[in-house]
């Protein structure tokens, strides 16, 4: 079983097209988040959910809307593609404040926008 | 926010050699969790060792161990017998209070046969 899955593993589509990007955990972990990793493979932190409740909340464009239906599904939907949003999109969970941190990640999505 | 720096951007070692990596961290936290994650071609996130700061003893996972000295707050990976399937990017990862992960720029290593 995998433990943090994301869909799809790839993503082609033109400039000012709208797309999300789906995040399932089934590690029981109260915290999840979105990641990009730009070309240059810099991983930076876009948002984080706690049960539901956003908590993080870094510089990224209005475009991006996260969605947690509950606590082990985190979306990301994307409006009015650009071509600087090609990167790979990582979700990822961890356990919330008292347990032994550790981030556990998905595959990835590879967003390519022509 | 805590910074993590990785300084060496490339790295190459022979198979069955050993290799270091070198990462640093700015902190003001007692408590907090270091980690180096490995990137392969695949590109998934791989943990490869985690140490707690509240342990003087370094980390092992069987070829990979860890150098942590809190006080220089730095945090070396050593990968030991080097095989081809260790080629990747690492990432040195800090997590502290309030459940956030910070990442350094990564090391790729290169594995020479």
């Amino acid at each position: 079983d995998t433990a943090v899955s994301q869909t799809p593993k790839y993503l082609v589509t033109q400039m000012g097209n709208d797309k999300s990007i789906k995040c399932e955990q089934n590690l029981g972990h109260d915290t999840m988040y979105w990641y990009k990793q730009d070309s240059k493979k810099f991983l930076k932190i876009m948002f984080s959910y706690n049960n539901k409740e956003l908590i993080i909340n870094e510089t990224v464009p209005n475009r991006f809307s996260p969605k947690s239906p509950d606590k082990a599904h985190l979306n990301l939907h994307i409006n009015s593609l650009e071509l600087g949003d090609s990167a790979v999109y990582f979700c990822a969970s961890s356990p919330f404040l008292g347990h032994v941190q550790t981030l556990h990640f998905g595959n990835g999505t590879r967003l390519t926008v022509t | 926010a805590q910074t993590v720096t990785q300084s060496q951007p490339e790295m190459s070692v022979q198979e069955a050699e050993t290799v270091t990596l070198s990462c640093t961290y700015d902190t003001s936290e007692s408590d907090y969790y270091l980690f180096w994650y490995k990137q392969p071609p695949s590109r998934q996130m791989i943990l490869v060792i985690r140490q707690e700061a509240y342990k003087q003893q370094n980390a092992t996972e069987n070829r990979f161990s860890v150098n942590f000295q809190k006080a220089a707050k730095s945090f070396s990976l050593k990968i030991s017998d080097s095989q081809l399937g260790d080629a990747a990017m690492y990432f040195c990862a800090y997590s502290g209070t309030g459940n956030q992960f910070y990442f350094g720029t990564g090391t790729s290593l290169t594995v020479i046969p």
